[in-house]
């Protein structure tokens, strides 16, 4: 049991080249979702999806593009990596979404992206 | 507009000792808090968590509170020990909604 995979685990892209990062989970959760920390901000949502076929906008969704593959997989895609999207990115699933319940995620170990 | 704000961002203590980490939020909304522990390199891993209709809740050193009237929580960390050195992160959540991170408290408990 694997929890929260991401890759990869780092990655350094120039200005204007493009990039998916990609998470799967096996604990069948329904939810997932995308976060960047950056120093003194925290984690910020990029996008979710609250179920398989769902997707939707978080806090800083500009620059960035998912896709709910299955309900295993969440791809977050940069399609013209800008130096300000140099970050830490984490990939996190939960059971439940707007329903109640319990609402822990749970975390990947995150890809380490620079852009030059 | 930070929604959850963790205004210390870093403390230092020894080890044995009681650690007490705060967090403030304003969205009178919100219904469940959750503590986060990251170390260095990994993903934030869940520590422990509190609904809105308790105003404690403990699991072995750790005990979370919540004051509701001040929009307040905190982590108690007894004794403290050098494994306990890492980001600590409050979030909160209203009605099953996405989670709002604060910015961490870095901890740091010296041998």
């Amino acid at each position: 049991n694997a929890g929260v995979t991401q890759t990869p685990k780092f990655q350094v892209l120039k200005t204007g080249q493009s990039m998916t990062l990609q998470c799967a989970q096996d604990m069948n959760h329904n939810s997932m979702y995308w976060y960047r920390q950056d120093p003194g901000m925290g984690l910020r949502l990029i996008y979710y999806s609250a179920s398989e076929g769902t997707t939707d906008k978080g806090e800083v969704p500009n620059g960035y593009n998912v896709s709910r593959l299955n309900k295993r997989e969440f791809s977050l895609r940069l399609e013209s990596a800008a130096p300000s999207q140099t970050s830490v990115y984490f990939c996190a699933s939960s059971e439940v979404i707007g329903t109640g319940g319990s609402y822990e995620q749970y975390f990947g170990p995150g890809t380490r992206l620079t852009v030059t | 507009d930070q929604q959850v704000k963790q205004n210390s961002p870093s403390l230092s203590v020894q080890e044995g000792r009681i650690s007490i980490l705060n967090c403030d939020y304003t969205n009178s909304m919100f219904d469940y808090f959750l503590w986060y522990k990251k170390y260095p390199a990994e993903g934030p891993t869940f520590l422990i968590s509190i609904s809105s209709i308790k105003d404690k809740n403990e699991d072995g050193r750790f005990t979370v509170f919540l004051n509701k009237s001040a929009k307040h929580l905190s982590l108690h960390i007894v004794p403290s020990q050098p494994g306990d050195s890492a980001v600590y992160f409050c979030a909160a959540s209203d009605y099953g909604n996405k989670l709002v991170f604060g910015a961490g408290t870095i901890l740091r408990v010296k041998s």
